[in-house]
């Protein structure tokens, strides 16, 4: 089974710096998706990027980018020019296609406060 | 236009109770999930529905049982309320099972089990 571990139970930023937030996991596969979802305090959750494991190029969302190195298993997330908004649960979430496995399995998340 | 509701947004009942908590999308998907997070914040599938048609059933006491009445609808229906199903149920969307796809959730529905 597929695991997915944010290590940083709570990390605070000031607004306009950046701020990296970890994620790895484990799995024995090849091909996968691996996503960054967010959280604020209103409760829904909004999708803030994906990127597929075989593309080698890091994905990039305005000032959301990450560093996918897949040999090291890891997809760190980089906000940049941290915002009040910013502020929220971050999720790391893994997804593996084929057969009946497309579920996202999530990390338990990363509390991330943007400090003005 | 709400892309994902869910209703209620919160529900508050006691021990023994059965409830229903209901999910729409006017998203035009076909795939829908519910999932739920524990007072830790994780997060965890519960269930998954393609075109009316039970794909992913994760290992959830048989108290839960969700109902696909058309694909804009996947509802949750739980028997014999326990304490422990006290957490917040997300109901998701999204196009088709394509894993690349974006995920849409709902607001959540806060269940309290007292």
């Amino acid at each position: 089974a597929q695991t997915v571990t944010q290590s940083q139970p709570e990390m605070s930023v000031q607004e306009a710096e950046t701020v990296t937030l970890s994620c790895t996991y484990d799995t024995s596969e090849n091909n996968y998706y691996l996503f960054w979802y967010k959280q604020p305090p209103s409760r829904q959750m909004i999708l803030v990027i994906r990127q597929e494991a075989y593309k080698q190029q890091n994905a990039t969302e305005n000032r959301f980018s990450v560093n996918f190195q897949k040999a090291a298993k890891s997809f760190s997330l980089k906000i940049s020019d941290s915002q009040l908004g910013d502020t929220a649960m971050y999720f790391c979430a893994f997804m593996k296609p084929g057969g009946s496995n497309y579920k996202l399995t999530f990390g338990k998340g990363t509390l991330l406060t943007v400090n003005p | 236009d709400t892309a994902v509701s869910q209703t209620p947004k919160y529900l508050v009942t006691q021990m023994g109770n059965d409830k229903s908590i209901k999910c729409e999308q006017n998203l035009g998907h076909d795939t829908m999930y519910w999932y739920k997070q524990d007072s830790k914040k994780f997060l965890k599938i519960m269930f998954s529905y393609n075109n009316k048609e039970l794909i992913i059933n994760e290992t959830v006491p048989n108290r839960f049982s969700p109902k696909s009445p058309d694909k804009a609808h996947l509802n949750l229906h739980i028997n014999s309320l326990e304490l422990g199903d006290s957490a917040v149920y997300f109901c998701a969307s999204s196009l088709d099972r394509a894993p690349y796809n974006e995920q849409f959730f709902g607001p959540g529905t806060r269940l309290t089990v007292l």
